[in-house]
């Protein structure tokens, strides 16, 4: 799988977008980008993912650039339950042998009241 | 959606003693099981995959006599950590793959956190 970056920590405001950044440079042309987030004690729960289009569902946004080598996801309306460790995977979707999730540190967001 | 039921949620044990975890895929046949460990403010490490039916493939470092792994239906897998020692004290996640969940193909457990004293 791809590497990722991302910053190591954000705040933002309640009520206020969230917009995370991602890079993934490397990114071959079959990965999709996943992300995940994190809330203290708990599992990862899924978000969203996309291959080279914008994608939208009832959590958030994911906004792709053309050349596939950044992303951004936005939570349009941060709230306080939205604090949490957030992580970008670039990974195939196919169910091969060969594909896992692997975690890089993430983003660790802050919102703040 | 998927769902993977963990238990338990917490477990305290006694130095040298051993520790099952359960990980139950509850309404998909899981194929292939994963197990990570979360040290205090760190990110998920992939201890190992397993496939249902096989042995367990371990991450380089891990060691596969410590840390059990059994996968014996596509429902079920266990951890046993094993002579536990206060080190091993973490966060343990089991995470399951299967055909029924998806493009996404991953659903997460709720977590253990494992206490040695």
């Amino acid at each position: 799988d791809a590497k990722t970056t991302q910053p190591t920590s954000m705040d933002c405001a309640e009520g206020r977008a969230a917009n995370l950044p991602c890079n993934h440079s490397t990114i071959s042309g079959n990965e999709y980008v996943y992300w995940y987030r994190q809330i203290h004690s708990q599992g990862p729960q899924y978000i969203i993912h996309g291959l080279k289009n914008n994608e939208t569902n009832e959590m958030a946004s994911l906004i792709i650039t053309e050349d596939r080598k950044s992303s951004t996801l936005i939570l349009p309306h941060a709230t306080l339950r939205d604090t949490a460790v957030y992580y970008c995977i670039v990974r195939v979707a196919v169910k091969t042998s060969y594909d896992k999730v692997i975690f890089g540190p993430g983003t660790s967001l802050s919102v703040i009241p | 959606g998927a769902v993977v039921s963990q238990h338990p949620s917490r477990v305290i044990c006694k130095s040298g003693t051993s520790v099952k975890i359960e990980c139950r895929s509850l309404d998909f046949q899981a194929t292939t099981m994963f197990w990570y460990r979360q040290f205090p403010k760190q990110s998920l490490m992939l201890m190992a995959t397993s496939n249902e039916g096989s042995k367990a493939t371990y991450e380089q470092g891990v060691e596969k006599d410590k840390f059990l792994i059994n996968h014996a239906s596509l429902t079920l897998s266990t951890l046993t950590v094993t002579s536990a020692h206060p080190e091993d004290s973490s966060f343990y996640i089991c995470s399951a793959r299967g055909l029924q969940v998806g493009i996404n193909g991953y659903t997460f457990g709720s977590g253990t956190r494992l206490t040695v004293v």
